[in-house]
């Protein structure tokens, strides 16, 4: 069965220094990779996916993401950290052989401090 | 487009009680999900589908039933709601297999 980890509850960091937020997942086939983030009283809005190709994938709002398959690892970052990127971020994956189901990671809360 | 809606966005209930949550996407997506999210335990996966007439159970489906009779509404049923069943409720619906999910703003629910 597929699972996602997210590690830490919450990552502390200070506005303009780099972000990462750590994701790992297990699957038996090739993995579908997502990232959201959730404001306050809102919905997920979606951020970046990894299909295939390219192991750095590009989203919005300036955040990127690596897959790395041997170390089954899918983190997000950022360069430098904006006060107005903390919010709740959750990691998510889909089985290529079974792509229906999506199962989402416990999420990590990001806090920037200015 | 309004793309995935959610009704109501707040709701109490007694113990016992039943109610069904709305949820439509106006899209034409095939693949649709519910999940709820308790504080500090991520979403989980209660039912999905895949089409019209197709539904699956997900990580946490007991105390709930779906139906999916047409490609847009995706309707969650409570039949006999419980204090565990408080939490906030998200639908989901998704294009193809390559593309992200979109979701609707949640359903408040608390159960008393």
């Amino acid at each position: 069965a597929q699972s996602v980890a997210q590690p830490e509850d919450q990552v502390n960091v200070a506005e303009g220094n780099p972000l990462t937020v750590k994701c790992t997942y297990s699957v038996s086939g090739n993995p579908y990779l997502f990232w959201y983030v959730q404001y306050p009283n809102r919905g997920l809005q979606f951020l970046l996916k990894y299909i295939t190709g390219d192991n750095l994938v590009k989203g919005s709002y300036g955040f990127e993401a690596e897959f790395n398959k041997s170390q089954t690892s899918f983190h997000l970052k950022k360069p430098s950290a904006l006060v107005s990127d903390s919010a709740l971020y959750f990691c998510a994956v889909r089985e290529y052989s079974s792509a229906s189901k999506i199962i989402f990671g416990s999420g990590t809360r990001l806090s920037i401090r200015p | 487009n309004a793309g995935v809606t959610q009704t109501p966005k707040f709701r109490i209930l007694k113990i016992g009680q039943s109610m069904t949550l709305q949820c439509t996407q106006d899209m034409n997506h095939n693949y649709m999900y519910w999940y709820r999210q308790d504080p500090g335990m991520g979403l989980k996966l209660i039912y999905y589908s895949v089409g019209a007439g197709i539904t699956d159970k997900g990580e946490v489906p007991n105390g709930y039933n779906v139906s999916r009779s047409t490609t847009e509404d995706f309707p969650l049923r409570l039949e006999l709601a419980a204090p565990s069943q408080t939490s906030v409720y998200f639908c989901a619906s998704m294009d193809g297999l390559n593309t992200e999910a979109f979701f609707g703003q949640g359903t408040r629910l608390t159960v008393v």
